[in-house]
């Protein structure tokens, strides 16, 4: 069955970087598009950006265009996304999801990593 | 950005209710939206597809329909296990955007 499986929580510093993982599992993994998105109590669900699987070719979303560096590692059917330097209004929790149904968001989600910025 | 304005922000329900959820797209996104379930601490759990679709497994109580620039999400009889966030998604034009949310209580 597919899965997308998440690296766990992290709290980081302001100014910092993170990288969280999304490793796919139970499909073709180069032939989708692996996405990402941001969720906070205040501002909801927010589209960050999709990766090529293949190619690696990525668009962001503007907003998030000089924070977030969207990866995939083809070996080990992994993508990633580097968040850079962290404010507290980057805290949130970060899903990736898999394209489904025509869409760069379907129905395939991970877990959710929680990504607490603070000194 | 597409704006995409969903109402109620929040819902009082019963068992037994049908509810109906709106998110109103700020121009035309055709038939690019989708619907989503979220309960507290999961992820979202995709419930319409094509603004009129169910993907599998998802029960037949629920249902998408569009007029216009309004898209609703209605779920008839509402069951215990219904009650959760909901969010739509426009999936026409980059980027993506979601609503606000839906909270049913």
């Amino acid at each position: 069955q597919v899965q997308l499986q998440q690296s766990g929580a992290e709290l980081a510093k302001p100014g910092s970087s993170v990288k969280i993982s999304c490793k796919a599992s139970g499909y073709p993994f180069s032939s989708y598009y692996i996405s990402w998105i941001k969720q906070t109590t205040g501002q909801g669900l927010e589209f960050i950006g999709y990766i090529s699987s293949g190619s690696g070719g990525t668009n962001y979303n503007e907003k998030f265009k000089d924070k977030a560096t969207l990866t995939v590692d083809k070996s080990s059917s992994t993508a990633f996304m580097q968040l850079s330097s962290l404010t507290p209004d980057d805290s949130a929790v970060y899903y990736c999801a898999r394209s489904d149904y025509s869409s760069y968001v379907g129905s395939y989600w991970g877990q959710g990593v929680m990504v607490t910025v603070s000194s | 950005d597409i704006q995409m304005t969903q109402s109620p922000s929040s819902m009082s329900v019963s068992l037994g209710d049908t509810v109906t959820i709106t998110c109103r797209a700020s121009q035309d996104v055709g038939i690019y939206v989708h619907w989503f379930q979220q309960k507290p601490g999961k992820s979202p759990r995709h419930m319409i597809y094509r603004a009129t679709n169910l993907p599998d497994g998802v029960p037949s109580r629920f249902s998408g329909s569009r007029s216009g620039s309004d898209y609703s999400l209605t779920i008839s009889s509402l069951e215990s296990e219904d009650v959760a966030d909901y969010h739509c998604l426009q999936f026409d034009e980059f980027p993506l955007t979601f609503g606000s949310g839906t909270k049913l209580e």
